[in-house]
């Protein structure tokens, strides 16, 4: 099963700056994550596929990036409404599917 | 619109059985395999099982396999997710969820999720 390790398990940024969340796979996943936002009481909403693709509707402030085992989710000029739980989730290994721990953005 | 409009909270005991529902709309049913993810009070996501609704094809996840069964109804376009024996670990919010179209593992659209409850 491959492990996937999220850094930091909380990251304090202050609204209109930039947040930079970690994924890291256990082995090569290859391009094949996936970012998840979720917020209190919600399910949680794609953001990213491919390591880097947005899906559909998603700001073009969320960008995703890397390969093989290490991955990057990046937020820039952070909206109120962005302070949310983030997680990564790879497909490339099944079974099974696996997702991260969490990332939980907080305002500063 | 593509919706996943899932069955209402749960509450149990120990050995009940139970089954959930997730009733998909707005798009093609058997387009898209649909997803179970658990998740238990403030914790994190677990893949727990996909089927396809063309054939009732299922993938599931080992920790899950053998504790749960996947099904779907073509005919109401529904999927179901069903316990024997509950255990007070059972206790969780389960979610379903759509595969986005034409990349396999990859969860688009979601149910707003139906927290179950096992308790003595």
């Amino acid at each position: 099963e491959i492990l996937l390790t999220q850094s930091p398990a909380t990251l304090s940024v202050s609204p209109g700056e930039r947040a930079t969340l970690s994924c890291r796979a256990s082995q090569s996943i290859s391009s094949n994550l996936a970012w998840y936002q979720q917020k209190p009481g919600q399910a949680p909403r794609l953001l990213i596929y491919r390591a880097s693709t947005r899906a559909t509707g998603i700001s073009g402030r969320f960008s995703g990036s890397g390969s093989g085992t290490e991955f990057t989710l990046t937020i820039s000029s952070l909206q109120s409404e962005d302070f949310a739980v983030y997680y990564c989730q790879q497909y490339n290994d099944w079974p099974p599917y696996t997702f991260g721990q969490g990332t939980k953005l907080e305002i500063k | 619109e593509v919706q996943l409009v899932q069955s209402g909270a749960e509450v149990k005991k120990p050995g009940e059985s139970l089954r959930i529902s997730c009733k998909a709309s707005g798009y093609s049913f058997t387009n898209s395999w649909i997803t179970w993810v658990r998740q238990m009070p403030g914790k994190g996501l677990e893949w727990m099982g996909r089927i396809d609704p063309t054939d009732s094809y299922t993938n599931y996840n080992p920790s899950f396999q053998g504790h749960v069964t996947i099904s779907v109804d073509k005919s109401t376009s529904t999927a179901y997710l069903q316990w024997n024996s509950l255990m007070a670990s059972d206790t969780a919010v389960y979610y379903c969820a759509r595969r986005l179209t034409m990349v396999q593992g990859v969860l688009d659209y979601w149910g707003q999720g139906t927290l179950v409850t096992v308790s003595s």
